[in-house]
């Protein structure tokens, strides 16, 4: 295992809630990353990070919002999640000063109903 | 701008087959690398190999193989004599430096051995 957790595996929330999903790692990894996974889109990138307060929007950011306080610690947020943010999330690190691929944590299903 | 294309969305092949998933990348970048990871029905992404736009070279690890080719812009990925432990979905992946090498992924492949 690459040492990446996120929290929670499975939630289940009403349209218009916020919610925060938590990516944690033991890597010490300078970059991460926030995929979701759909069906017929592979993994698409919403939002990554290249350091301690440094964020940077990918391709499907809208709705979305980051943050990162710590190496560690990746949180992604949904201020008002919608029926289309239902979805399989991902959370993946790597040390890209080595030049090493990505590795993904376990992801987390989100449905919003 | 780069992307990926998996022609194939289902493969469905019966124990000890060869399987070849197909993937075809654009790029206008010199510089960049393809992956390709498995996701097997428990769901967690599995690693399995990357390559640099330097390296043709071919590869072979244990079963699997993979085909480099820059001239068709294809970097395919083969299962020899398949196993039901192989069931899984395979994605191909390209970064490229131009987008600060973040990864962009094709649709996925769902391969499943039947035993």
């Amino acid at each position: 295992d690459a040492g990446i957790t996120q929290s929670p595996r499975h939630k289940v929330t009403e349209t218009g809630t916020p919610v925060t999903l938590r990516c944690h790692q033991t890597e010490n990894h300078r970059y991460m990353y926030w995929y979701r996974q759909d069906p017929g889109h592979g993994l698409r990138l919403i939002h990554y990070s290249y350091g301690v307060k440094d964020t940077d929007k990918g391709e499907v950011s809208d709705g979305y919002s980051v943050s990162r306080s710590k190496t560690e610690d990746f949180l992604l947020t949904l201020e008002s999640a919608t029926s289309s943010q239902t979805s399989v999330y991902f959370c993946a690190i790597s040390d890209r000063d080595t030049n090493s691929p990505l590795h993904f944590g376990n992801g987390t299903r989100l449905t919003v109903t | 701008a780069q992307k990926v294309t998996q022609a194939q969305t289902e493969i469905s092949v019966v124990e000890k087959e060869d399987v070849t998933l197909d993937c075809v990348y654009e790029t206008r970048d010199t510089t960049y690398y393809l992956f390709w990871y498995k996701q097997p029905p428990s769901g967690e992404l599995v690693f399995l190999i990357r390559r640099n736009s330097f390296d043709e070279q071919n590869e072979i690890s244990g079963r699997y193989s993979w085909n480099f080719q820059k001239s068709t812009s294809s970097f395919n990925f083969t299962i020899t004599a398949s196993q039901v432990v192989d069931s899984a979905v395979y994605f191909c992946a390209l970064s490229v430096a131009s987008n600060d090498y973040k990864l962009s992924f094709g649709a996925g492949t769902t391969v499943t051995v039947r035993a």
